[in-house]
């Protein structure tokens, strides 16, 4: 099963809202609401942001949010800062207990 | 609080294994699922498997079936992670990462870096 598709770069400037898509199929994305995010900063480890689709994890800015759309899953950046940096990961349940991931997302703040 | 230390950086040569531990600590490990990934250079994460730390059920993905194995030591919290025939394409960092369930993952290890090279 390929991975899910992200763009591959995105950008921003601060204070601005930014949204990294991440397209699947019907196997995964279209058929279960169990999308995660993660920010990974480089040479560390990946930090979860939002699960099923929506959820903040612990501890995670209100200015994180997450949606579905079909086969599509958003993560919406609001009011952008440069710690926001780094790479973005998708990753959907992909049914029979099996999970993917994106090919993730660098987002630049300018 | 929730914490996952991995094994130190390993050097292999093609065809050898390699095993890679995982402990936690500052919750109950047999209530949660081990979750191991991996990300190559400048490549995106692959999810590899799980071991559910309670009861042993392992779940594999289709790309490794032949030639990795999930174990636990519940006495020691501690997971691992075997990967056998190794190639140069297994040269990656490796994580582990706690779930709740088979879902996702809300704390990970600190990665362990593993090159095969002859």
């Amino acid at each position: 099963q390929s991975a899910l598709i992200q763009p591959a770069s995105v950008s921003g400037s601060p204070g601005q809202s930014l949204t990294i898509s991440c397209t699947g199929s019907r196997r995964d994305i279209g058929s279960y609401n169990f999308v995660s995010w993660y920010h990974q900063l480089p040479g560390t480890a990946p930090k979860l942001l939002i699960y099923e689709v929506s959820q903040r994890s612990s501890g995670i800015s209100t200015r994180f949010s997450g949606s579905k759309s079909g086969d599509t899953a958003s993560l919406t950046i609001s009011g952008l800062v440069t710690e926001d940096e780094g790479q973005y990961h998708c990753c959907s349940y992909a049914g029979n207990r099996t999970l993917i991931f994106g090919g993730g997302t660098r987002l630049t703040v300018l | 609080q929730v914490q996952l230390v991995q094994s130190g950086a390993e050097v292999k040569k093609p065809g050898t294994s390699v095993k890679i531990s995982c402990k936690a600590s500052g919750y109950t490990f047999t209530n949660y699922i081990i979750h191991w990934m991996r990300q190559a250079p400048g490549q995106s994460l692959q999810w590899m498997g799980w071991i559910n730390a309670g009861s042993g059920d392992t779940k594999v993905s289709d790309k490794f079936s032949d030639r990795i194995g999930f174990q636990r030591d519940t006495s020691a919290n501690m997971a691992y992670m075997q990967l056998t025939s190794l190639e140069s394409d297994d040269t990656a960092i490796y994580f582990c990462g706690r779930g709740r369930n088979s879902f996702y993952s809300d704390s990970w290890g600190q990665g362990t870096l593993v090159t095969v090279s002859s």
